[in-house]
């Protein structure tokens, strides 16, 4: 029930089109789901980040959509570019601490060009 | 420049071999964690800590051991390491607030462990 399920692995698409990435969860008690983006060689970093008192959140070119009913949220990278090759973590709080975040697995993203 | 540092950065070692990882931030922040990185797995908290002497487990946390005998720093401790515990290690940490949760947490570059 804690857990964060994240697909795909790993994913391919041509510059200029719109990578998605998907997370779903159990946890109803999560209430903020943050994504992460990784380079290699680096750290994550702070990417965008949703509570579920909303349905969608943009940030340039970066959208989170969010079905509370579902259980589910997601990434949108319109027009991906090279430069956001990297690896996305998607995570959530979990419910019944204000300090551990429950993460993904990760996806692999490249963007051909 | 505000940064979390981390050492070493590589590090092949034997199975037995006391070693310790360590961990800096310049930005005064309370909470900081400790995380291992498996392919597969994504990121798994092993230890963190609220505050100076404050610390409690994560989700993996056997056969390590951290302390936090200053704000700033962070020492990650492999009393007796052993194979299963090569893995890419990151520090991270964020100002605690309400929930640290969600705060941005700011991440070293990582270290690479390999234990033979």
């Amino acid at each position: 029930q804690q857990q964060v399920k994240q697909s795909p692995q790993s994913l391919i698409v041509q510059k200029g089109g719109i990578s998605i990435i998907n997370c779903a969860y159990e946890n109803t008690a999560f209430d903020y789901f943050p994504w992460y983006q990784q380079f290699p060689g680096k750290g994550p970093a702070l990417l965008i980040a949703i509570r579920p008192d909303v349905s969608e959140k943009k940030e340039g070119r970066f959208t989170i959509s969010f079905n509370k009913s579902a259980k589910q949220f997601s990434l949108h990278i319109m027009d991906s570019q090279p430069g956001d090759s990297a690896t996305y973590f998607c995570a959530a709080l979990k419910g019944d601490s204000n300090y551990q975040l429950i993460w993904g697995a990760g996806t692999k993203l490249i963007i051909k060009p | 420049e505000a940064q979390v540092t981390q050492n070493p950065r590589y590090l092949i070692t034997v199975t037995g071999k006391k070693l310790t990882v360590t961990c800096s931030q310049n930005m005064n922040h309370e909470y900081m964690s400790w995380y291992r990185q498996d392919p597969g797995l994504g990121l798994r908290q092993i230890y963190y800590s609220m505050n100076v002497e404050v610390t409690d487990k994560g989700d993996v946390p056997e056969g390590y051991k951290v302390s936090r005998k200053e704000k700033r720093n962070f020492p990650l401790i492999l009393e007796s390491p052993s194979p299963n515990q090569t893995s890419l290690y990151f520090c991270a940490s964020s100002s605690r607030l309400d929930r640290a949760g969600d705060q941005p947490q700011h991440f070293g570059d990582g270290t690479r462990l390999s234990i033979l």
